[in-house]
């Protein structure tokens, strides 16, 4: 089955403490990206990465880091999280070539205390 | 001014209504236009997809997009119960592009 696999699902945490959000896909797509979601702001994007090794900056990525040593991963990391990072994280993928399907995760909810 | 501007609902209907939602824009470079549908506690998933101008039918679904208003709409006929959901606009500028912009979300409530 397509699918891009996020974790973990749900996370509270602590001002500070370093975390990582996985995700994977298996559907081959060189382009993922990473969004939030808030109420009234809707989805913006936090990263992107159109393939191995190749990341870019999204419209929010003050906070956040990304990698993309392999095609299917693109973890999100929080290096020293705050509280205005609480937010439903999505991580989405597709191929390059197609421009309407991103293929979305079931998100990732956060919450910095 | 937001790029894309959407109203969120809530939005009732009665099972069987015609539901409209939409979305304005302002950005005259946007060419790609989606809509999305996401249930509670899920990730968004593509329900239409249009280029330019013009409608786009999909069973119950049906898409406008009227680029010089600036004006893109999603109509749901016969609407049931299993359409209660956040609709999702989104936009982008061309073709394999990287960059999405996506409208806050209506949500929808269709009661049986």
């Amino acid at each position: 089955e397509a699918q891009v696999t996020q974790n973990p699902r749900y996370l509270i945490t602590v001002t500070g403490k370093k975390l990582t959000v996985t995700c994977s896909q298996n559907m081959n797509h060189e382009y993922m990206s990473w969004y939030r979601q808030d109420p009234g702001l809707g989805l913006r994007q936090i990263y992107y990465s159109m393939n191995v090794e190749v990341t870019d900056k999204g419209d929010v990525p003050e906070g956040y880091k990304v990698s993309r040593k392999e095609k299917r991963n693109f973890p999100l990391i929080l290096e020293s999280p705050s509280p205005n990072q609480t937010s439903l994280y999505f991580c989405a993928s597709k191929e390059v070539a197609n421009t309407g399907e991103l293929f979305f995760g079931e998100g990732s909810r956060l919450t910095v205390l | 001014q937001k790029e894309v501007e959407q109203d969120p609902g809530p939005l009732s209907v009665p099972e069987g209504a015609i539901v409209s939602l939409n979305c304005t824009y302002s950005n005259s470079a946007f060419q790609y236009f989606m809509w999305y549908r996401q249930y509670s506690r899920k990730g968004p998933e593509l329900l239409m997809y249009t280029y330019s101008s013009g409608n786009k039918e999909d069973g119950r679904f049906t898409a406008q997009v009227d680029k010089s208003s600036k004006y893109i709409s999603l109509f749901i006929r016969d609407s049931q119960p299993s359409d209660s959901a956040t609709y999702l606009c989104a936009m982008s500028a061309t073709s394999g592009t990287y960059k999405y912009i996506f409208g806050t979300g209506t949500r929808l409530k269709v009661l049986a």
